[in-house]
C-alpha cells in the first residue's frame, strides 16, 4: 500500500516567516508534486520533481521553492509567508510508467 | 500547457439516479485521464482512469467515456448512493518521464435520500 505522508495536518504561521512543508513517500516513485487546493479553483500545481535534485515549475510557482535531496522526500518552502498563501497543500507521488498519483493527507496552512 | 475545464461545479441528485460530470482538455497530446474522488477532510483517491487508446471503461457503477476528437471525457455514476457524495476531480496528462497531472476545478456531488 502506497504511503505519502505530509509532516503536518495543520500549521499556523505569521506573515514573513519561512515555512517548510515536508512530504515523504515509501514507494520509490520518481515523480513528486506539490499542489495547492482552494475552493472553486481545484488543484493547482506549484512545483514538481521527476528525479533527485531535479525540479520544474508548475502553474503557480511564485512565492514558493522546493527541495529534493533524496528520492523519497520533497519539501515545499515558502520563503516569506503571506496571507494569500493560506490554503490546503497536497503532496503527491507517481511513477512515470503507471501515471496514477497518490496523495498525502494534506496540510492546511493558515498565515496570519 | 494543458488546460482542463470541468462542469458542473455542483450537482445534486436523488439516491438511485445517475450523475454525469464532464471535462474538456486542450492538449491533444494528453493520453491519460484519471478521475479522483475526495471525501470531506480526506485525500483525493483515484476511482477510475482511461487511456487514449480506449473509448470507454466501466467499473461496477462507475464508467468513463473519452472522445479524443472532441477532446472531452465524462464520468458516469449510476444508481447513486449517499456514500457517492464527495468532490470529484478530472485530470489529464501525458504519460512518461516528468508527467504531471492537470486537474479540473472539481464537482461537488450531493446525493440526497
Amino acid at each position: 500500500d502506497v504511503k505519502v505522508t505530509q509532516s503536518s495536518r495543520y500549521l499556523v504561521k505569521r506573515t514573513g516567516e519561512k515555512v517548510f512543508l515536508e512530504c515523504v513517500q515509501d514507494m520509490d516513485h520518481e515523480n513528486m508534486f506539490w499542489y495547492r487546493q482552494d475552493p472553486g479553483l481545484g488543484l493547482r500545481l506549484i512545483y514538481f520533481s521527476y528525479d533527485v535534485k531535479m525540479k520544474e515549475k508548475g502553474d503557480i510557482p511564485e512565492g514558493y521553492s522546493v527541495s529534493r535531496e533524496k528520492k523519497e522526500r520533497f519539501s515545499l518552502i515558502l520563503e516569506s509567508a503571506s496571507t494569500n498563501q493560506t490554503s490546503m497543500y497536497l503532496c503527491a507521488s507517481s511513477s512515470p510508467g503507471q501515471a496514477e498519483a497518490f496523495f498525502g493527507q494534506g496540510t492546511r496552512l493558515t498565515v496570519v | 500547457g494543458e488546460n482542463v475545464e470541468q462542469h458542473p461545479s455542483t450537482l445534486s441528485v436523488q439516491e438511485g439516479d445517475s450523475a454525469v460530470i464532464k471535462c474538456t482538455y486542450s492538449d491533444s497530446a494528453s493520453n491519460y485521464f484519471p478521475w479522483y474522488k475526495q471525501e470531506l477532510g480526506k485525500r483525493p483517491q483515484l476511482i477510475i482512469d482511461i487511456r487514449s487508446n480506449v473509448g470507454e471503461k466501466k467499473d461496477q457503477r462507475i464508467a468513463v467515456t473519452l472522445n479524443k476528437t472532441a477532446k472531452h471525457f465524462s464520468l458516469h455514476i449510476t444508481e447513486t448512493q449517499p456514500e457517492d457524495s464527495a468532490v470529484y476531480f478530472c485530470a489529464a496528462s501525458k504519460t512518461g518521464t516528468a508527467s504531471k497531472l492537470t486537474f479540473g476545478t472539481g464537482t461537488r456531488l450531493q446525493v440526497t435520500l
